[in-house]
């Protein structure tokens, strides 16, 4: 499975567009891009995946690069509740696996 | 309703002991897995089961027995418990396709503590 490369840590303001990047630069032809985050004492959240083209859905907004080198999730107007690790995953042909990273640990504040 | 629940939460025993964590899902999916997360927080899958077979073996001791009496259930059972055996465990469960198009969802873990 592809390798990905996410920030340690971002903050954000409350009310205002979290963009997390992702580089994926090993992808290959037929790996989705997945996005999942942990909110503390929880498990792993599904937020979205894409093959290739952009996506949206009522949680976030995945923008995929045309050389499929890396993403970016966007969360449009971010919530002290938005506040958790955040993991960019390249799904590969292993049945079902996901192999997390050390993500990205999203602060939100007021 | 939960969508994928486990239990017990919290889990507490002593070395040498076995117990068993229980993890069911109520999505109608036919794929489960058991993930790892240790104390510096990375998370690891252990097993993958698909109807009832088991398809991923990551290297996980033979102490740790999955069982999955159905696809809607896929227990955990861990003999000889030992230290390093504290974590937190997670139960998820996916609908399989070839295209990898299907996302899992997790339950919210077992928090395990050896003592």
């Amino acid at each position: 499975d592809a390798k990905t490369t996410q920030p340690t840590s971002m903050d954000c303001a409350e009310g205002r567009a979290a963009n997390l990047p992702c580089n994926h630069s090993t992808i290959s032809g037929n790996e989705y891009v997945y996005w999942y985050r942990q909110i503390h004492s929880q498990g792993p959240q599904y937020i979205i995946h894409g093959l290739k083209n952009n996506e949206t859905n009522e949680m976030a907004s995945l923008i995929i690069t045309e050389d499929r080198k890396s993403s970016t999730l966007i969360l449009p107007h971010a919530t002290l509740r938005d506040t958790a690790v955040y993991y960019c995953i390249v799904r590969g042909t292993s049945y079902g696996k996901l192999t997390f990273g050390q993500g990205t640990i999203l602060t939100v504040h007021p | 309703d939960t969508a994928v629940s486990q239990t017990p939460k919290y889990l507490v025993t002593q070395m040498g002991n076995d117990k068993s964590i229980k993890c069911e899902q109520n999505l109608g999916h036919d794929t489960m897995y058991w993930y790892k997360q240790d104390s510096k927080k990375f998370l690891k899958i252990m097993f993958s089961y698909n109807n009832k077979e088991l398809i991923i073996n990551e290297t996980v001791p033979n102490r740790f027995s999955p069982k999955s009496p159905d696809k809607a259930h896929l227990n955990l059972h861990i003999n000889s418990l030992e230290l390093g055996d504290s974590a937190v465990y997670f139960c998820a469960s996916s609908q399989s396709d070839q295209g990898h198009n299907q996302p899992q969802h997790f339950g919210d873990g077992t928090r395990l503590s050896i003592l």
